[in-house]
């Protein structure tokens, strides 16, 4: 298997604009989370789904920010309008119930 | 409120010279301790799962511990390879599977 995909693993653009982030999941995994990291505030869970049904997005940092599961093989986050704050290196994990596997993550910069 | 803390947050140690890392938590039920290495620029790498005080478990130069309060990662005889940062995550109980994670420990290891 090739692991968790994401994409774009890096993206800059400008205050005001539309990010959108995408990632696959380990074929089979029926949990997908995604976490952000950064400096000051290490790996934080943003929102996970359970077969495709978001679970929990208490994380969620406000309403600029969205995530979807159109199905078990594809998940998006979306941010929109984007701000300086939310420049950070967001990862997508899936899991079969046990460990979470991480893809690579995208680093993101909002200039 | 389920909190993780590790330390120390930087650690340098020469070739060789043994040492641990601490995790200490405090959640609502543990159902899995974990303990994840990532190299900069990479996503988190999985290492062990612990489940219940007294468990160990060791891969290579590293083995994992854990009491009720805390969990070490003892490393012996490190090597230049080693260096990472080490993240120690635990999964509270109700419900689901989402993992809440410590700072990390920056470990550099010299020749």
């Amino acid at each position: 298997d090739a692991g968790v995909i994401q994409s774009p693993r890096h993206e800059v653009t400008e205050m005001g604009q539309e990010v959108t982030l995408r990632c696959k999941p380990i074929s089979g995994h029926d949990y997908l989370f995604w976490y952000r990291q950064t400096m000051m505030r290490g790996l934080e869970l943003l929102i996970y789904f359970n077969n495709n049904v978001p679970i929990d997005d208490s994380g969620m940092p406000e309403d600029r920010f969205s995530a979807k599961m159109p199905n078990a093989s594809f998940s998006t986050l979306k941010i929109q309008p984007s701000e300086p704050r939310d420049s950070a290196v967001y990862f997508c994990a899936s899991s079969g119930g046990g460990e979470l596997f991480f893809g690579e993550g995208s680093r993101l910069t909002v200039l | 409120e389920d909190q993780v803390t590790q330390s120390p947050e930087a650690l340098r140690l020469q070739e060789g010279e043994s040492s641990s890392l601490n995790c200490s938590y405090t959640v609502s039920g543990l159902r899995g301790l974990f303990w994840y290495r990532q190299d900069p620029g990479k996503g988190p790498e999985f290492l062990f799962t612990l489940y219940s005080a007294g468990e160990e478990k060791e891969k290579e130069r590293l083995k994992a511990t854990l009491t009720k309060k805390e969990s070490f990662l003892h490393i012996t005889a490190p090597k230049p390879e080693d260096s990472a940062t080490y993240l120690c995550a635990v999964r509270p109980s109700g419900g689901y599977n989402k993992l809440i994670f410590g700072a990390g420990t920056r470990l550099a290891v010299h020749p």
